[in-house]
């Protein structure tokens, strides 16, 4: 069974601090990691998809990076504008169907 | 704007009750999933069609159920509502490349 675990649940950043959310993921094979932003009462938005160990997407002050067992989302220096509940979620290459299963998010708050 | 339309935003209702949910994928959009995600859960796959057909199926209750029809359009039908039940709904679709994009939701509570 496929499985995608998040850290941290939350995070609290000043505007300007830099930090990594971190996705780790068990796969029969990846077909591909997503990355989403949610913000509260709305749906997640995409953001990004990674496909191989490697390989790096930008995104204004977003960054995500995959290996072979997680996913890291670099945050560079944050605006208050970046505060939503960050999600990954995995597409399983055996899976029937292409459906996505997801972590739990981290939530991450930027103070001004 | 996603592109995905659910309707209603917005359900109250009491436990035993029966609801549907609908949703329109994206234009050319074959595919529609079917999530829900309640306060103490992440989102929860339940169900997908694909033009139409059932493609896949999640931890789906047997007292909810789903159709795609052929003008794509998908409804998500909730019955014997219970509390527990109270979530948001969320639809989705797919493009060519595994993308899913997602509607607002459909924010059911259950009385």
């Amino acid at each position: 069974e496929d499985q995608v675990t998040q850290s941290p649940e939350a995070l609290r950043l000043q505007e300007g601090e830099s930090s990594s959310l971190n996705c780790s993921y068990t796969v029969s094979g990846l077909r591909g990691l997503f990355w989403y932003r949610q913000d509260p009462g709305k749906g997640p938005e995409f953001l990004f998809t990674l496909y191989s160990a490697g390989e790096e997407k930008e995104k204004e002050r977003l960054k995500a990076t995959l290996t072979k067992k997680e996913s890291f989302l670099h945050i560079t220096a944050p605006k208050p504008e970046d505060s939503a509940t960050y999600l990954c979620a995995v597409q399983d290459l055996l899976t029937s169907g292409s459906r996505l299963t997801f972590g739990e998010g981290t939530q991450l708050t930027v103070n001004p | 704007d996603s592109g995905v339309t659910q309707t209603p935003k917005h359900l109250i209702t009491a436990t035993g009750q029966r609801v549907t949910l609908r949703c329109s994928p994206r234009s050319g959009d074959l595919s529609v999933y079917w999530y829900q995600q309640s306060l103490d859960q992440g989102l929860q796959f339940l169900i997908q069609y694909y033009n139409g057909e059932e493609r896949a199926k999640g931890n789906i209750l047997e007292r909810f159920s789903a159709q795609q029809f052929p003008d794509l359009h998908s409804e998500l039908n909730l019955s014997s509502l219970e509390l527990g039940d109270s979530a948001l709904y969320f639809c989705a679709s797919s493009s060519s490349t595994g993308e899913l994009f997602f509607g607002e939701g459909s924010r059911l509570t259950v009385l």
